[in-house]
């Protein structure tokens, strides 16, 4: 059961533009949403998080926006750099984590 | 069907005991992997093993042993549990590394 889903499994940006990664949900009792990021041969790094009250949250380059009507949420990197070429996992928790399967973002400079 | 299933989804147990966290993945994937998530929500790898070989072992200590009977199951076994090995741990898999990661839902170990 899939509670998680990243539709899209890579995304390709231009230097400087707007990086937007997308993520559903299936289930309505999460309380916690979280973004990892991950590099090649390297485990996730935590990298924002947003909690099921607020339906924003910013850390510099980086927003979370949180639509619960439509069970929605994304991820924004503004402006995109080479470096934020990773994949790009989410996660909704309640009592268990469920992560997406990741979406892989590469950036041209 | 749960494509990556973890046993059992919480362990409270006490220090020095021996325990063993299973995980079994129906995808067909070659790569299984171990991670655990510390209080600041870092998820750092510890294992991963591709077709039963053992690739990537972390600076972990010896008490943690995977074991993967074939290529759908990646066991973690823990001997002597301290205190400090309280943690959610992760299993995953992959198609290849770094490709199409599905993730456990994870097991919150509790040592008192």
């Amino acid at each position: 059961d899939q509670q998680v889903k990243q539709n899209s499994p890579s995304l390709s940006v231009q230097e400087g533009r707007i990086s937007i990664l997308n993520c559903d949900y299936t289930n309505s009792m999460f309380d916690y949403f979280l973004w990892y990021k991950k590099y090649p041969a390297e485990g996730p790094t935590f990298l924002i998080s947003i909690s099921s009250i607020k339906d924003k949250n910013e850390d510099g380059r980086f927003t979370v926006f949180l639509n619960k009507s439509a069970k929605h949420l994304s991820l924004h990197i503004v402006p995109s750099q080479p470096g934020d070429s990773a994949v790009y996992f989410c996660a909704g928790t309640g009592n268990q984590f469920y992560f997406g399967t990741g979406t892989s973002l590469t950036v041209i400079p | 069907d749960t494509a990556v299933s973890q046993t059992p989804k919480y362990l409270v147990t006490q220090m020095g005991n021996d325990k063993s966290i299973k995980c079994e993945q129906n995808l067909g994937h070659d790569t299984m992997y171990w991670y655990k998530q510390d209080s600041k929500k870092f998820l750092k790898i510890m294992f991963s093993y591709n077709n039963k070989e053992l690739i990537i072992n972390e600076t972990v200590p010896n008490r943690f042993s995977p074991k993967s009977p074939d290529k759908a199951h990646l066991n973690l076994h823990i001997n002597s549990l301290e205190l400090g090995d309280s943690a959610v741990y992760f299993c995953a898999s992959s198609r290849a590394a770094n490709y199409g990661y599905t993730f456990g839902s994870g097991t919150r170990l509790t040592v008192v």
